[in-house]
């Protein structure tokens, strides 16, 4: 069964500090992997989309990585900011239907 | 601003009763996509239009059916509504089907 799990569920920081949330997936055949954050009450917006064979993109303070191998993902933010503050969600399409498998989401909260 | 317009951004209503949601794409994209988000969980896939064509569903109940026009834009109804439909429903597009989503603002659905 297609999952995309993602860990921890939520994560309290301070302001300034780093931090790495985690996706894991079992969707196949694989096409691509996406990483959306999305404030209360607001639509997701998307932070970065990686293929097979990308490993690293970056948005800004964002990193993600992607292991096809292990089938893992995982977001850094860097000098979190206040505005940081929101549910970050992967996301991973599946080549052969077209269908978009959604993880449950990571809430963040920066603390000054 | 994502380019995508929901209207309406409210809709209060009783329970039993049929509403529309409309959903207007970037301009430009062909691929239209529902979600349901209750309070405090996850965005839900309902279906996905591709130019004008039924491309994926998710889990959309018989009571809630969709579609999107030779313009492009997409239209969700749900019908004999109950007080679990409350909710938030967000329309998003994109150009196609390995592209990332921009999503709506999403109207909020309350049932009374």
């Amino acid at each position: 069964k297609n999952q995309v799990e993602q860990s921890p569920q939520s994560l309290i920081i301070l302001e300034g500090k780093n931090c790495t949330l985690q996706c894991n997936y079992t969707v196949s055949p694989f096409s691509n992997l996406r990483w959306y954050k999305q404030d209360t009450g607001r639509g997701p917006v998307s932070l970065t989309i990686m293929t097979f064979s990308e490993n690293t993109k970056s948005n800004g303070r964002y990193t993600a990585t992607l292991d096809a191998d292990t089938k893992q993902s995982s977001l850094h933010i860097t000098a979190s900011q206040l505005s940081d503050s929101a549910s970050y969600i992967c996301v991973v399409s599946a080549s052969s239907n077209y269908q978009l498998i959604w993880g449950a989401g990571t809430k963040l909260i920066i603390k000054p | 601003d994502s380019g995508v317009t929901q209207t309406p951004k409210h809709l209060i209503t009783a329970t039993g009763q049929r509403v529309t949601l409309r959903c207007s794409p970037r301009s430009g994209d062909l691929s239209v996509y529902w979600y349901q988000q209750s309070l405090d969980q996850g965005l839900q896939f309902l279906i996905q239009y591709y130019n004008g064509e039924e491309r994926a569903k998710g889990n959309i109940l018989e009571r809630f059916s969709a579609q999107q026009f030779p313009d492009l834009h997409s239209e969700l109804n749900l019908s004999s509504l109950e007080l679990g439909d409350s909710a938030l429903y967000f329309c998003a597009s994109s150009a196609g089907t390995a592209e990332k989503l921009f999503f709506g603002s999403g109207t909020q659905l309350s049932v009374l």
